[in-house]
């Protein structure tokens, strides 16, 4: 099975908040991470949350970890049609090479 | 300071043929991985190069190989290739010991 998932799709409307879910399974996970994609483009790093922390707040972004249930959440206020794109949830071990494992993303549709 | 670059931006190739993507690093970053993204699915992990070295290896087959030159570019060769291989390359780069990864913006290789 996956080591991390989220669901597929999420829509809202503009001004609303956005609060995008994932679970993941490696309970050495020591780096969990939200990445964002727009159409035809990389990937770019959101933020990141260490697991030795229950929440991060950077602006507009609040993640929150639930290191019990393996929960991760972001939570996007105030969302914008520029917010439009795919989530992607991930997950890494330290060690020093960090490689994320990475859900299947989840498609952020806003609307006015 | 630039970003990291991928070339070609798409690619279209036969069953059977062999094919070379590329990646420059951003300024300063030692260590490059390669993802395949397939359509609607997370990028999976393929390689990552430090220091012109292997450093760790996903779960893809001999014929997915790479180079890492000293001014830290990297390429991504795969031979034989299937129509599986249709997909999103994408290189990130990263400096010694860290999480954070820079993505390029990814080649479009597709295989008739």
């Amino acid at each position: 099975g996956e080591d991390v998932e989220q669901s597929l799709f999420l829509s809202v409307r503009e001004g609303d908040s956005s609060v995008i879910n994932c679970t993941y399974t490696d309970s050495s996970s020591t780096y969990l991470y939200w990445y964002k994609q727009e159409p035809g483009a990389g990937l770019q790093l959101l933020t990141y949350i260490f697991s030795n922390m229950d929440m991060k707040q950077d602006q507009r972004l609040t993640v929150l970890l639930n290191k019990k249930d393996k929960h991760l959440s972001l939570r996007i206020a105030d969302t914008q049609t520029g917010d439009s794109a795919i989530y992607f949830c991930a997950e890494s071990e330290g060690g020093g090479s960090y490689i994320p494992t990475f859900g299947r993303g989840t498609s952020l549709i806003v609307h006015p | 300071e630039t970003g990291v670059t991928q070339s070609p931006t798409h690619l279209i190739k036969t069953r059977g043929q062999q094919v070379t993507l590329r990646c420059s690093s951003q300024s300063g970053h030692n260590t490059v991985s390669w993802y395949q993204q397939a359509l609607g699915q997370g990028p999976q992990f393929i390689f990552q190069y430090y220091r012109e070295e292997e450093n760790g290896r996903g779960n893809f087959p001999p014929r997915f190989s790479g180079l890492q030159f000293p001014n830290y570019s990297s390429e991504l060769n795969v031979n034989a290739l299937e129509l599986d291989d249709s997909a999103l390359y994408l290189c990130a780069s990263s400096g010694q010991g860290s999480y954070e990864q820079y993505f390029g913006p990814g080649t479009r290789l597709t295989v008739t």
